[in-house]
């Protein structure tokens, strides 16, 4: 079984509706992320948690929000979709206290119309 | 700002050859540095990791250095085989108590056969 899992693996909704991507990870990790990926932009930091009770903005949170349910699980959720949204979404994992050494789920691709 | 370069062209190499691939950064030292394969609509993988105080690190046919003075890692893959293809990602740890990684856009390389 897969360390990271992300539901649903593909999405597509229309503008203005709510939305939650959700990931689940069995490594026992502190630290969960989530990033966007758009062509020639790169993976793009939304938010992280290092632990329960501690959430962080990324560098593009504008639009999103997430809870971290408990350790094993994050969510992201838009709140009110736009077209711009349209991305591949990951979510990754680290140790804490480690090297940042990131492990990825397999993505959702979210498509907003 | 903390800012990475890629070769933003993709790297079209024959089997049987060695790729280089390379990765500058500017405007801080990381104390180091990781690479990651992606797969297309896949999320990354890790592959190495070298630290600052460390030249060359080395995993399979898999070679990276670090030079700190240049501010450049490169990325070798020798032998290099048509599975090999993707797109190779560098990220930096970003410093500072709250530990994140950096991302390069990444580069593309296409081995043939």
């Amino acid at each position: 079984d897969a360390d990271v899992t992300q539901t649903p693996r593909n999405r597509i909704t229309k503008t203005g509706k709510r939305i939650m991507l959700e990931c689940s990870q069995t490594k026992g990790h502190d630290r969960m992320y989530w990033y966007r990926q758009d062509p020639g932009l790169g993976l793009r930091l939304i938010y992280y948690s290092f632990d329960v009770k501690d959430i962080n903005k990324g560098e593009i949170s504008d639009g999103y929000s997430v809870s971290r349910q408990a350790q094993a699980k994050f969510s992201l959720s838009l709140e009110s979709a736009i077209p711009n949204q349209t991305a591949l979404y990951f979510c990754a994992t680290t140790e804490s206290g480690g090297s940042e050494t990131q492990y990825f789920g397999p993505g959702t691709r979210l498509l907003v119309l | 700002s903390q800012k990475i370069e890629q070769n933003s062209e993709a790297l079209n190499i024959q089997e049987g050859k060695t790729a280089t691939l390379t990765c500058n950064y500017t405007n801080y030292s990381p104390a180091y540095l990781q690479w990651y394969r992606q797969d297309p609509g896949r999320g990354p993988v890790f592959l190495l990791l070298i630290r600052e105080n460390e030249k060359e690190k080395r995993k399979e046919r898999l070679k990276v250095t670090f030079d700190t003075t240049l501010k450049q890692s490169l990325f070798h893959i020798t032998a290099s085989q048509p599975a090999d293809s993707a797109t190779y990602l560098c990220a930096l740890e970003s410093g500072g108590n709250n530990r994140k990684l950096i991302w390069g856009l990444g580069t593309s390389l296409a081995v043939n056969p």
